[in-house]
């Protein structure tokens, strides 16, 4: 089935350094990657759909400059958490569909990346 | 948007017993899937289901996409099960998924 690796799975910065999260389809191609955000105990929440070769669409109460989103290739989506403050700290998550599977399987999620800001 | 609405929120079984998780959304869906979240966070997709019923060893899954809600059936649930269910569902227009609030489970041994 489809596979989505995510890396890093754990990252600590330091306040104010910026962070890259990259999210790649193993064994397929996927124009749309969708970034996800959970705080402790809380579900997911949509933050953005990542479009390859155009500009990431962003869900309301998400700052673009501050959640750079790039899809430079088909199989991979990078999230970069720049001017990180303690409040950014929490588990980000990516997902994507094999086009080529249908819809047998519906959406892949990578393993997360837990992200702590000190 | 659409609302996805998950219950019980918490649930405590005996190892064993068997459960019943439930998902209650707002507007028609092409796409509702159900995860189990480890403790490490890692979300397993368990079932794609938009309408119908599927089975897959000690777990099952129904929609009943007329009437907008989906059930989640544990039996003879395992200390393993424990963690948190989330249903997600996709909207008729659209790509996205919106997730429930999610059900968290503890099995006791």
């Amino acid at each position: 089935g489809a596979v989505v690796s995510q890396h890093p799975s754990r990252v600590i910065c330091k306040s104010g350094t910026s962070v890259k999260i990259e999210c790649r389809s193993l064994d397929f191609q996927a124009t749309t990657m969708f970034w996800y955000r959970q705080f402790p105990k809380q579900s997911l929440m949509l933050m953005a759909t990542s479009n390859e070769g155009s500009k990431a669409t962003y869900e309301q109460g998400v700052e673009k400059d501050k959640f750079l989103i790039n899809h430079a290739s088909l199989t991979l989506s990078t999230l970069t958490v720049t001017s990180a403050h303690p409040e950014d700290s929490s588990f980000y998550i990516c997902s994507a569909r094999d086009p080529g599977g249908g819809w047998v399987h519906g959406y892949t999620f990578g393993s997360g990346t837990r992200l702590t800001v000190v | 948007g659409i609302q996805v609405e998950q219950s019980p929120p918490d649930l405590i079984l005996q190892e064993g017993a068997n459960s019943t998780l439930r998902c209650n959304f707002s507007d028609s869906v092409n796409n509702l899937q159900w995860f189990h979240q480890n403790p490490w966070g890692q979300l397993i997709n368990l079932f794609y289901i938009p309408s119908g019923t599927k089975q897959n060893g000690r777990l099952s899954a129904t929609t009943v996409a007329t009437e907008r809600y989906s059930l989640l059936y544990i039996s003879s649930s395992q200390t393993t099960d424990s963690g948190v269910y989330f249903c997600a569902v996709r909207e008729a227009a659209g790509n996205k998924l919106t997730f429930g609030g999610g059900t968290r489970v503890l099995v006791k041994p």
